[in-house]
Order: structure tokens, then sequence, then C-alpha cells
């Protein structure tokens, strides 16, 4: 069973920034698929990225994803106010599909 | 437009049943493995089950393994959740949600329905 880890818990920084989110894994991720969720408060998660680096459809270019084996990233390379919310990477490339537990992402 | 929609949260005592519901729309429902996803309040995201597209296979979370139970009718377009011997640590958000083809991950997610268990 892979156990995913995200660091840093919570980033606070300001809008126009550079958010850099890590997301390492126990073992390595078959076939990278490491996926990140975007959640809002009271709103249901959404997917960004797939596949380690694929961007969902409809996500704006400021959102990458890279990296593979057992250690990925997620980068916002600009931040924007509607950016605050809460970051999950996720493994589904074996059972069970595990979820790290998260980057708080605060605007300042 | 595509559409997932649960239903069949409330509140149950512990020791008791839940059935949830989770009606698709707006694409092939029998092209896509279904999961159920939880929140607790307050928690992150917890995988629960999953059902093959074909409901060949079906696999559950080790906290949930031999108390819930995931079904799909594919002439409803619905995916269920039959919950047994519920426990107070069950209260969560419950999330249906569609694995995308090819790679794309959980792809369209429902709005949730909430179980509270408590006496």
């Amino acid at each position: 069973e892979i156990v995913l880890t995200q660091s840093p818990g919570t980033l606070s920084l300001s809008p126009g920034d550079r958010a850099t989110l890590s997301c390492r894994a126990s073992q390595s991720v078959s076939s990278d698929y490491l996926a990140w969720y975007q959640q809002k408060p009271g709103q249901a998660p959404r997917v960004l990225i797939h596949r380690a680096s694929t961007r969902a459809t409809g996500i704006p270019d400021r959102f990458s994803g890279s990296g593979s084996g057992t250690d990925f990233t997620l980068t916002i390379s600009r931040l924007e106010p509607e950016d605050s919310a809460v970051y999950y990477c996720q493994q589904y490339g074996g059972l069970p599909f595990a979820f790290g537990p998260g980057t708080n992402v605060e605007i300042k | 437009q595509m559409q997932l929609m649960e239903s069949g949260g409330g509140v149950a005592q512990p020791g008791r049943s839940l059935r949830l519901s989770c009606l698709a729309s707006g694409f092939i429902f029998t092209r896509h493995g279904m999961h159920w996803v939880r929140q607790a309040p307050g928690k992150g995201l917890e995988w629960v089950a999953v059902i093959y597209y074909d409901g060949s296979k079906k696999y559950y979370g080790d906290s949930v393994k031999g108390r819930f139970t995931i079904s799909r009718d594919d002439s409803k377009n619905t995916v269920y959740l039959q919950m047994s011997s519920l426990r107070v640590e069950d209260t969560a958000r419950y999330y249906c949600v569609r694995l995308g083809i090819n790679g794309d991950a959980f792809d369209l997610w429902g709005q949730g329905t909430v179980v509270t268990v408590s006496s």
C-alpha cells in the first residue's frame, strides 16, 4: 500500500508569488498515475493535474505538475486570490487509491 | 452536462445501516469505474471503494472492508454504497466519483451526501 506525504502543511504567500507543493510516495507510483486536486471550502475537489504533469481540461496554465517515481511537485506560477484552497495529491496506479494529507495554500 | 448526484445520507445510530445512491447523467456510465470517497468534518480525503466499469471487480479501503458494499445498476445509471454496522468514525461527507478513461484520474465528482453516525 502506497502512503503519500505532502509538504508543507500550510503555505502562506502573496498574489503573484510562486507556490511549490511537494508530494512524496512511500514507493514508486505505477505509470506515474499521480494526480493533484484542488478543494475550496464547501466545494467538492476538482482535478488539476493527472498523470503527474498533464493539466486537466479547463485548468489554467499557471498550474503545472512534474516528477516521477516517488517525488512529485505541483507548481502554481503566479498565485491569484482564487487559488486559496487545500491541494491534495493522489496516486491511482494501484489500489487503494491513496490521497495525501493536503497542503493548505493561503493568500495573504 | 455530465453530473453525479448523491442521495441517501442522513443520521444513523451506531450499528445501523444506510444506503447511498449516486445517479450519473450526461456520459456513458458503462465506460467508467466508479468510486466512493469520503471526507470527515475538517479532515482530508479518504478513498472508500471502487466498482469496475463492468461490475466485475470491487475493492474496499481497510476501514470499511466487510461492512460496506458497492454495487451498480447500469440500467439506472446508478452506483450504490450499502453501509452496515456503522461506526461513529464513518461520519463524513461521501462523494461519488468517476474514474476517467486513459489515466484521467478522478475527473468528475458529485457534491456529496452527509452521513452522521451518532447515538
